[in-house]
């Protein structure tokens, strides 16, 4: 049971490049979200998904674009890349109904040049 | 909208006892959550209240008080290990929503 798992766990891009995140959960979690972390303001969140099929956006959405699929997986896509998405990126899942406990993934660093 | 404040630092000694203070103004409230994250670390899930009172797991408690919108989680018996950031959030089935953390440095 591999839990959240990320991929990759380093990428470094420059301005206008593309790159796709992939989050897998083996945990059959309905729900599904992306945040990013940056020193001193805490995670906030991209997208997030209530199920396979559907998505919705969340606090910080622009720039970025997301999938689901497969339940198992959401992916977070990065068009074109700035300065300003330099971040770490963690995908998280959780049941439908849960007392506030999500399942966060290793996270992705993620540098743009 | 949805804003947690909590303190951005906070140092202990080893073997003491610490509290970490939230407060929160939500349009609705659907519990409290929080989660440790070391440094270079996922968020981890360490309690939640969803009522009112202290909810207790070894070392670890969190308190509720939803008519004063605040809450706190109180470590004891401080060891090395307990530095890390600690992040409390509200939300339950919605996306939760994190305050930006507090940065718990355990000394000898």
């Amino acid at each position: 049971n591999a839990g959240v798992t990320q991929t990759p766990k380093f990428r470094v891009l420059k301005t206008g490049q593309s790159m796709t995140l992939l989050c897998a959960q083996d945990m059959n979690h309905e729900y599904m979200y992306w945040y990013r972390q940056d020193p001193g303001m805490g995670l906030r969140l991209i997208h997030y998904s209530v199920g396979e099929g559907t998505t919705a956006k969340g606090e910080v959405p622009d720039g970025y674009n997301v999938s689901r699929l497969k339940k198992q997986n959401f992916l977070l896509g990065l068009e074109s890349a700035a300065p300003s998405q330099t971040s770490v990126y963690f995908c998280a899942s959780r049941i439908e109904y849960s007392t506030g406990e999500q399942y966060f993934g290793p996270g992705t660093r993620l540098t743009v040049t | 909208g949805q804003s947690l404040e909590q303190p951005s630092e906070v140092t202990a000694v080893e073997g003491a006892i610490v509290q970490i203070n939230c407060t929160y103004q939500t349009s609705g409230f659907y519990g409290l959550s929080w989660y440790q994250q070391h440094d270079g670390g996922a968020p981890t899930f360490l309690s939640y209240n969803g009522l009112d009172g202290l909810e207790e797991t070894g070392r670890f408690s969190s308190f509720l008080s939803r008519s004063d919108s605040y809450g706190y989680l109180l470590l004891q018996e401080l060891q090395m290990k307990d530095s890390a950031s600690y992040f409390c959030a509200v939300g339950r089935n919605t996306p939760l929503v994190f305050g930006k953390g507090t940065r718990l440095s355990v000394i000898a």
